[in-house]
């Protein structure tokens, strides 16, 4: 079974540039999560969707990321403009269902802004 | 909030020891998740207890939940240097749609 894609895997970009991370998720799991991780930290959810739709995005700095998830299948998760505290990985992860699944996790986009 | 602590933070041992890890958190669950991550890559899932278990055992792997002091501990026997990686615990809340919470996690290296 093919686990969760991500790409690209490294990204160096300047402050204030624009970025964006792409999720193709396992088949047929219907909850796709987009975390950030900072190094020395555990992973904090940015956005869950459940399909096409939004289910948490509490944690999510709209003024500068977006997400989306068209189809419900692969997902998208752009930061513009990028600020230096941005520099982590982003990990994608799906599920099959929501709450007692087990989540997947990719292998995840690592991002340096300088 | 219910993000998990995690205990200790770094821990260092000699390969064949074993290795305890140990998450408390604050609210109710669903299920509790024990997650390994080598250095550079993503999470591996390990285990998953839920809420009505209290012991589960997958492989090197013992797992313990006590929800009534809200604490799991994740033990691994004889442990390999190809066990050096962090640790987390993440938790299902109770009555949510599924928004997994991750601790700080443990960082293990294993001595050869």
């Amino acid at each position: 079974e093919a686990g969760v894609a991500q790409s690209p895997r490294y990204k160096i970009i300047e402050k204030r540039q624009s970025v964006a991370f792409w999720c193709n998720p396992i088949s047929g799991h219907a909850t796709l999560y987009w975390y950030q991780q900072i190094l020395g930290q555990g992973p904090k959810l940015l956005i869950q969707f459940q399909n096409n739709g939004v289910v948490d995005d509490s944690q999510l700095p709209k003024d500068r990321f977006s997400a989306e998830r068209l189809k419900g299948v692969d997902s998208t998760l752009k930061i513009q403009p990028a600020k230096l505290e941005d520099s982590a990985v982003y990990l994608c992860a799906s599920s099959f269902g929501a709450s007692g699944n087990t989540i997947y996790f990719g292998e995840g986009s690592w991002l340096t802004v300088v | 909030s219910q993000q998990g602590e995690e205990d200790p933070q770094a821990l260092s041992i000699q390969e064949g020891e074993n290795a305890t890890m140990n998450c408390s958190y604050k609210t109710s669950i669903n299920n509790l998740q024990w997650y390994r991550q080598n250095s550079g890559r993503g999470l591996v899932h390990l285990i998953l207890i839920r809420s009505n278990e209290r012991e589960k055992h997958s492989g090197r792997l013992r797992v313990t939940l006590d929800t009534s002091k809200k604490s799991s501990s994740l033990l691994i026997t004889a442990s390999r240097a190809a066990d050096t990686a962090s640790y987390f615990c993440a938790m299902h809340g109770s009555g949510n749609t599924g928004k997994l919470i991750f601790g700080q996690g443990t960082t293990l290296q294993v001595k050869p």
